[in-house]
């Protein structure tokens, strides 16, 4: 079982629409959620990150956390055009107790906003 | 306020050279990791250094390895290299770690290709 997962996509979604995106882990012990947005051709850019069970929001862009389940949300409100990019889930897990700020990574999902 | 850079942006090498990476992370981030990203792999995590220690090292081979210079500037360095080590290498800094919940700001990457 990878230790990050999401759906590859692409995700279609018309210009408007709110846009979902999952992601689950698989390590109990990670505290620190991100998710990353990559423009084909471009780095990583951090969209939000989310540390507590609930929600986040900032701007049109929502994070949802649920230890319990071990899953990530990410909700875009009025999906724009310039959304569309790979999506990227990113884990923080402690190793061995200690700070550290390696990630886990997922796959990323694609998605696609239609004008 | 300059971002994250990364020399040379795009390099192309042969099997069996070597290749060595720069990073300079944002002026006062003392925490610099290193990723490999590839379309099949995803992002994977190489390594990662604080005041000129490495604190992490990710699943690869030896062939990989890095420093941290007292300013912080980073290093990685591939030796003998393979046609699977073609990739993007993303370079990250961070302020600090204290915690597992610092952000990671990403470089533009290393695009190396190896013929």
């Amino acid at each position: 079982q990878k230790e990050v997962e999401q759906n590859s996509g692409p995700l279609s979604v018309p210009e408007g629409a709110i846009a979902s995106l999952n992601c689950t882990y698989s390590d109990r012990v990670s505290q620190s959620f991100f998710w990353y947005r990559q423009y084909s051709g471009k780095s990583p850019e951090l969209i939000m990150s989310i540390y507590s069970n609930g929600d986040k929001e900032d701007g049109r862009f929502t994070a949802q956390l649920n230890k319990a389940s071990q899953y990530v949300s990410l909700l875009i409100r009025d999906s724009q055009p310039s959304d569309s990019a790979t999506y990227l889930c990113a884990v923080n897990i402690p190793l061995g107790g200690g700070a550290t700020n390696k990630l886990i990574f997922g796959t990323g999902t694609l998605l696609a906003v239609q004008p | 306020k300059a971002g994250v850079t990364q020399t040379p942006r795009y390099l192309i090498k042969t099997r069996g050279q070597q290749v060595t990476l720069s990073c300079s992370p944002i002026s006062g981030h003392r925490s610099v990791s290193w990723y490999q990203q590839t379309p099949g792999q995803g992002l994977q995590f190489l390594f990662e250094y604080f005041s000129e220690t490495q604190r992490n090292k990710g699943n690869f081979p030896g062939r990989f390895s890095g420093r941290q210079f007292s300013n912080s500037r980073s290093e990685m360095n591939v030796s003998t290299l393979e046609l699977g080590d073609s990739a993007l290498y993303l370079c990250a800094s961070s302020l600090y770690v204290v915690s597992g919940a610092n952000v990671l700001t990403f470089g533009a990457g290393s695009r190396l290709t190896v013929l």
